[in-house]
Parts: structure tokens; sequence; C-alpha cells
């Protein structure tokens, strides 16, 4: 079965710091992986994903993850956090095996002090 | 513009009131499935949809039914609400294809937030 570990809950980050969101995925086969982002009263919004290949992943907002296999993992960075980065971000899996369905990690609440 | 529409955004009712809550997308997309988030559980999926009229239960499928009867309106239905069914419901649909990047990535509703009281 497929499952996603987000460890931290929350996170509190000051404006123009650096932040790092971990993910750990479990996928009996090749995942692909996404991180979506629900900012306050909104729906979700994909930043990236990641299929195949260059296993450095840019995406949307200045953000970007790193695919690593050998530890399960899929962290997502940004080098410099701005007051509108505040918001709750999930990581995900699916496959090719697991056909349209996707698995969700907790969330992590990412606070933005100014 | 292609989204994914869901009526209402916010619900109260009370315990055993039959509600519907409609989910529509426009981007001709076979697939459809919905999802209700609650703290620190992220999301699970409640029911899925592949095509018209096939449909197949999710993570967490009790007290909830569904039906496709046409390809873009997907709604979710709470034949008797009770309060541990309080929670924010999203909508997501995507491509069923060969191709495996585009029938991935799903696209999301705005949510509906529900109390049953």
């Amino acid at each position: 079965a497929q499952s996603v570990t987000q460890p931290d809950i929350h996170i509190t980050v000051s404006e123009g710091a650096s932040l790092e969101l971990r993910c750990n995925y479990s996928y009996g086969a090749t995942p692909y992986l996404f991180w979506y982002v629900q900012s306050p009263g909104q729906g979700l919004q994909l930043l990236l994903k990641y299929f195949s290949g260059d296993t450095l992943v840019q995406g949307i907002k200045g953000f970007e993850a790193e695919f690593k296999r050998s530890q399960s993992s899929f962290n997502l960075r940004k080098p410099s956090v701005h007051w509108s980065d505040a918001a709750e971000y999930f990581c995900a899996v699916g496959g090719r095996a697991a056909g349209n369905k996707l698995t969700f990690g907790g969330g992590t609440r990412v606070l933005v002090k100014p | 513009e292609a989204q994914v529409t869901q009526n209402p955004r916010y619900l109260i009712t009370v315990t055993g009131k039959k509600l519907t809550v409609t989910c529509s997308q426009n981007m001709n997309h076979e697939y459809m499935s919905w999802y209700r988030q609650d703290p620190g559980l992220g999301l699970r999926q409640i029911y899925y949809s592949m095509n018209v009229e096939v449909t197949d239960k999710g993570d967490v499928p009790e007290g909830y039914k569904v039906s496709r009867k046409e390809k873009r309106n997907f709604p979710l239905i709470l034949e008797s609400p009770s309060p541990n069914q309080t929670s924010l419901y999203f909508c997501a649909s995507s491509f069923v294809g060969a191709e495996p990047s585009a029938k991935n990535i799903q696209y999301f509703g705005a949510g509906t937030r529900l109390s049953v009281l």
C-alpha cells in the first residue's frame, strides 16, 4: 500500500529565510510525486511534480523539490520565503500501478513571521 | 477557463438531514474523485469514478454515496449526515489515459466546508 509521511505538522519561518518541508513516501514501484499548496480558504494548487528524469524539480512560486530514491524522500525547498507563502503544504504519491489514485500526507502548515 | 466547481462552498446542517454537494468539471476528464480533509490526516479519498456509470469506493466511503450519470458531474450524497462527517470536502478530476503524466495530475475544486450539528 502507498503512504506519505510529512513529519512536521507546523513550521514557523521568518520572512526572507529559507524553507524546507520534509516528505517521505512508501510505494512499491516507481513513484510519481507531487507537492500541492493550500492557501487559507482556497483549494489545492499544484506546486510541482516528479515523474522521471532529473531528480531536482522546479515548480511555481520559486519552489523546488529533490527526489531521493535511496531515502524515499521528496523534500520541498524555497531559498527565501515571502509572507504570501504562509499556507498548508501537502505531499502526494501516485504511480502507474496506482491508476489515478493519489495518496496524500497529513500536511505541513507554514507560518511566516515578519 | 478550465475548472472544477463545487457547490455549496459552506454548508451547515443537522444530523440526519440528507444533503448533496455538487461537483462539475469542464475539462472533459474521465476520472473524478471526492476527498475529505481533516486536520493532521491530509486528504483521504471517499469515492472515485473512472467514467460515466463507473464508480468505486475509496479509503473512507462509509456514510457517503455518489453517482456519475454525466461525464462532467459527480455529486456527493450524504443520506443521513452525522457530526463525524463535519469536514472540508474536495472534488478533483483528471484524465484517464496511457500517458501517466496527464492522468496523474488532478485538478481540485475550491472545497466545501460542511458542519453537521
